[in-house]
């Protein structure tokens, strides 16, 4: 069974602050690594997506991947409270088309 | 464009009443899927369509039939519905061709309620 694993939250940042979001997986084979933002009420939008190792910055937002621990991060800079939001860890893997989803980071961020 | 649209928006049904939940994207791509989101569980997939004329089962597929009309139409269909069935819907759409999975674009929902 592929797993995804996020802490529920919610985690709450002061406005301006760094938000760290954390996410594991439990399945090596695992070989795209996405990021997507949820506001309440809606559908989930992409924010970031890594396929190696290191990491992939764009704009306020780091991903950060590191296979061998199984483990990929999101970084938000500079916390607005537009990032208030649901973040979703997601993992596609080799050879199919079944993408797992974690079940979601609730962030909140103060102004 | 539209990107990936879905209705109906909302739906309320009775307990083993049928219905048919229509999907479709103009972004071309080859691959299709259906999610529910339950609170704290995340999405599950329940079937997806790797390419027009093929479906195949993912996590919680029991109670649902999908039909991939052409390569722009995705349904999903519940046949007899459950208050189990309550949760919110999404459709997506990827290019993902089977070497690595792509972006998924979501539509924005189908909220359906089982009494």
């Amino acid at each position: 069974q592929k797993e995804v694993e996020q802490n529920s939250g919610p985690l709450s940042v002061p406005e301006g602050a760094i938000a760290s979001l954390n996410c594991t997986y439990s399945d090596r084979v695992s070989q795209s690594f996405f990021w997507y933002r949820q506001y309440s009420g809606k559908s989930p939008e992409l924010i970031m997506s890594i396929y190696s190792n290191g990491d992939k910055e764009d704009g306020r937002f780091t991903a950060q991947l590191n296979k061998a621990s199984q483990y990929v991060s999101l970084l938000i800079r500079d916390s607005q409270p537009s990032d208030s939001a649901t973040y979703l860890c997601a993992v596609g893997y080799t050879g199919g088309f079944k993408t797992i989803f974690g079940a979601g980071t609730r962030l909140f961020v103060k102004a | 464009n539209a990107g990936v649209t879905q209705t109906p928006k909302f739906q309320v049904l009775k307990t083993g009443q049928s219905m048919t939940l229509q999907c479709a994207q103009d972004m071309n791509h080859n691959s299709m899927y259906w999610y529910r989101q339950d609170p704290g569980m995340g999405l599950r997939l329940i079937y997806y369509s790797a390419s027009e004329g093929t479906t195949d089962k993912g996590e919680v597929p029991n109670g649902y039939n999908v039909s991939r009309l052409n390569k722009r139409e995705f349904s999903l269909r519940l046949e007899s519905a459950a208050p189990s069935q309550t949760s919110v819907y999404f459709c997506a759409s990827s290019e993902a061709t089977g070497g690595t999975q792509e972006t998924q674009y979501f539509g924005p929902g189908t909220r359906l309620l089982v009494l």
